[in-house]
């Protein structure tokens, strides 16, 4: 069954450095999402992405925070400068359509120290 | 602003009971909402879907009914197993923004007793 794989499991950085979560969505699907989960509480989105740009964004979603979908498979979460509230699960998600089930990925757990 | 929630944080059953987790959601305008199950350490899993056009749904031991009047949502789990003890989260796909993100509920944890 095809399923959605990110990359790290688990990922510490030091406040102030750059982090890029790496996501490989369902092949056949056309959108794409990041999530996040702070510790304990509810799941969050973040951004949404279709035919190669930002279709939909939270307020979440600042500057610091950037997407990309550099090739056919991969799906990246860049944050550019980290801070301590960032640490969190991050959950990248893909799908058939727009309304439609989003197949959810295990997740990479940011540590920001 | 729209959101979505749960009545019961925690719910605790025994084994072989069903278990009812609510969820109340405040966008009127929303047309297809989710409940997904997240175990510990793993990311939301898909149970069942409902799209406003229908009142219930069901699935292999779950259901889930939608009462558009009072904006609720439950999902009914029949014989409920340990295999079931995890967070359920409901989840709202509003019309107004072009269905591509969903609004989650704050989840319910779900405890099967032995």
């Amino acid at each position: 069954e095809p399923e959605v794989t990110q990359t790290p499991s688990h990922q510490v950085t030091q406040m102030g450095q750059e982090v890029i979560l790496r996501c490989v969505p369902i092949s056949n699907h056309l959108y794409f999402y990041w999530y996040r989960q702070i510790l304990g509480q509810k799941v969050e989105f973040l951004v949404s992405f279709y035919n190669n740009e930002i279709s939909e964004k939270s307020e979440i979603f600042d500057d610091q925070f950037s997407v990309e979908r550099p090739d056919g498979s991969n799906f990246t979460l860049k944050i550019r400068s980290t801070k301590l509230e960032d640490s969190a699960m991050y959950f990248c998600a893909s799908s058939l359509a727009a309304s439609n089930e989003q197949f959810f990925g295990p997740g990479t757990r940011l540590t920001v120290l | 602003g729209e959101s979505v929630g749960l009545h019961l944080p925690t719910l605790s059953v025994q084994e072989g009971d069903n278990s009812i987790i609510n969820c109340a959601y405040s966008n009127s305008a929303s047309d297809y909402f989710i409940w997904y199950k997240q175990e510990s350490g793993k990311g939301p899993q898909f149970i069942i879907d409902i799209r406003s056009n229908m009142d219930k749904r069901q699935g292999q031991r779950v259901t889930v009914l939608l009462n558009k009047t009072v904006k609720h949502l439950s999902l009914q789990i029949a014989a409920t197993q340990p295999g079931d003890s995890a967070v359920y989260f409901c989840a709202e796909n509003g019309v107004d923004n072009y269905g591509q993100n969903f609004v989650f509920g704050p989840g319910t944890r779900l405890s099967v007793l032995p």
